[in-house]
């Protein structure tokens, strides 16, 4: 059974600072990595993507990634309250699945 | 910006009735893909589909479920006789030739009663 896992929180974490999110997966053939955001009541947005391992840059977002370890994180700089929201972590190996992890809860405290 | 719809937006229905879910992706995109949402739990992989059939499913989706693409736009999910646990929020991805991005829609909740 392929897993994906997260803490589901919730996050607490100060407005302007570091939230770290993390994420583990069991299936070793896992080719690629997704976060998305989802706020209550709508659908997922992907807010990153990472293939290889090592650290994606995009704005405020990090995408971090080890391979060997089976794990994948997300970093937001600079949190803001509009970034409170569900994160979702996905995976997708060798076939056409994409798991999902439950998800966790972030809360940016204003 | 291309976007991709669902509707209903909500459906209800009552157990042992048929539902279609309608979906219609990025009009370039070539995969597509419907989850399920039970509230409060995990977003759930259902079906992929790619060339016209299925090209992967999830132990969720049983013979009580098909996909469709009727014609060039459409892509369809039926329930053929709802149960109670059907209950959930539905949602319908498409994903480009350059295999990266995935766009869900807004989603679909049915409400099996």
């Amino acid at each position: 059974q392929k897993e994906v896992e997260q803490n589901s929180g919730p996050l607490s974490v100060p407005e302007g600072a570091i939230a770290s999110l993390n994420c583990t997966y069991s299936d070793r053939v896992s080719q690629s990595f997704f976060w998305y955001r989802q706020y209550s009541g709508k659908s997922p947005e992907l807010i990153m993507s990472i293939y290889s391992n090592g650290d994606k840059e995009d704005g405020r977002f990090t995408a971090q990634l080890n391979k060997a370890s089976q794990y994948v994180s997300l970093l937001i700089r600079d949190s803001q309250p509009s970034d409170s929201a569900t994160y979702l972590c996905a995976v997708r190996g060798r076939d056409d699945k994409i798991i999902f992890g439950k998800g966790t809860r972030l809360h940016i405290l204003p | 910006e291309p976007e991709v719809t669902q509707t209903p937006s909500h459906q209800v229905t009552q157990m042992g009735q048929e539902v279609i879910l309608r979906c219609v992706p990025i009009s370039n995109h070539l995969y597509f893909y419907w989850y399920r949402q039970i509230l409060g739990q995990k977003v759930e992989f259902l079906v992929s589909f790619y060339n016209n059939e299925i090209s992967e499913k999830s132990e969720i989706f049983d013979d009580q479920f098909s996909v469709e693409r009727p014609d060039g736009s459409n892509f369809t999910l039926k329930i053929r006789s709802t149960k109670l646990e059907d209950s959930a929020m539905y949602f319908c991805a498409s994903l480009g030739s350059s295999y990266n991005e995935q766009f869900f829609g807004p989603g679909t909740r049915l409400t099996v009663l």
